[in-house]
């Protein structure tokens, strides 16, 4: 239990769905980050979050929409998604952005795009 | 541009033997911070070390250590009389001095290695 929960673990959609993977963080954290994991190529950071406030785009594609509503949770919505967008997506936190301190990850939730 | 090569993609061995899993890096910056992830088949990165570049002071931990050398650009770490727990994937990663305005969290990840300690 790293305190970081990610749901769902696994999701499958069609290309024309629109869904949301969500994390919630339990260590009192203020900065949480998305990751993506796939098989062809290393862990890539997509999205940073500082006090509910994007800081980090790294040039994803608009069809993945993060939103913070608070320090606890963290949401990436998915919209027409293509079948290169199937990995695992990863969600972490840290005390701050720049404290040093470690990353804590989730589970991760496997995304498969049909 | 930084990067981290970790050439090893498999590696097996027998319970109790020892396993060193490779790490290089290339940044152009002076100062850096270099990391281990374990990855069990459960999903979560595990951390299990960070590194400042001007800390060149090899560490142990348990039956883990950790072989850092700047001339070389390598960051090994070696798990001493393996075990079947020890199972999983580990993740070198690097990332800038947070104190040049970037985020802690972007971190340059190499592409695994994969362990597995068979009893």
């Amino acid at each position: 239990e790293t305190g970081v929960t990610q749901t769902p673990r696994h999701l499958v959609m069609g290309m024309t769905n629109k869904k949301s993977l969500k994390c919630e963080q339990h260590l009192g954290h203020n900065a949480m980050y998305w990751y993506k994991q796939s098989a062809k190529k290393p862990l890539e950071l997509m999205f940073v979050y500082s006090l509910e406030e994007r800081v980090e785009n790294n040039s994803v594609p608009s069809r993945f929409s993060p939103e913070c509503p608070n320090s606890s949770h963290l949401f990436l919505h998915l919209h027409t998604l293509q079948p290169e967008d199937s990995a695992l997506y990863l969600c972490a936190s840290s005390q701050d952005r720049r404290s040093g301190g470690e990353l804590f990850f989730g589970e991760g939730s496997r995304l498969t795009v049909l | 541009a930084q990067k981290v090569t970790q050439a090893q993609t498999e590696i097996s061995v027998v319970e109790k033997e020892d396993v060193t899993l490779d790490c290089v890096y290339e940044t152009r910056d002076t100062t850096y911070y270099l990391f281990w992830y374990k990855q069990p088949p459960s999903g979560e990165l595990v951390f299990l070390i960070r590194r400042n570049s001007f800390d060149e002071q090899n560490e142990i931990s348990g039956r883990y250590s950790w072989n850092f050398q700047k001339s070389t650009s390598s960051f090994n770490f070696t798990i001493t009389a393996s075990q079947v727990v020890d199972s999983a994937v580990y993740f070198c990663a690097l990332s800038e001095w947070w104190g040049y305005g970037g985020s802690q969290g972007n971190l340059i990840f190499g592409k695994g290695t994969k362990l597995s300690v068979k009893p």
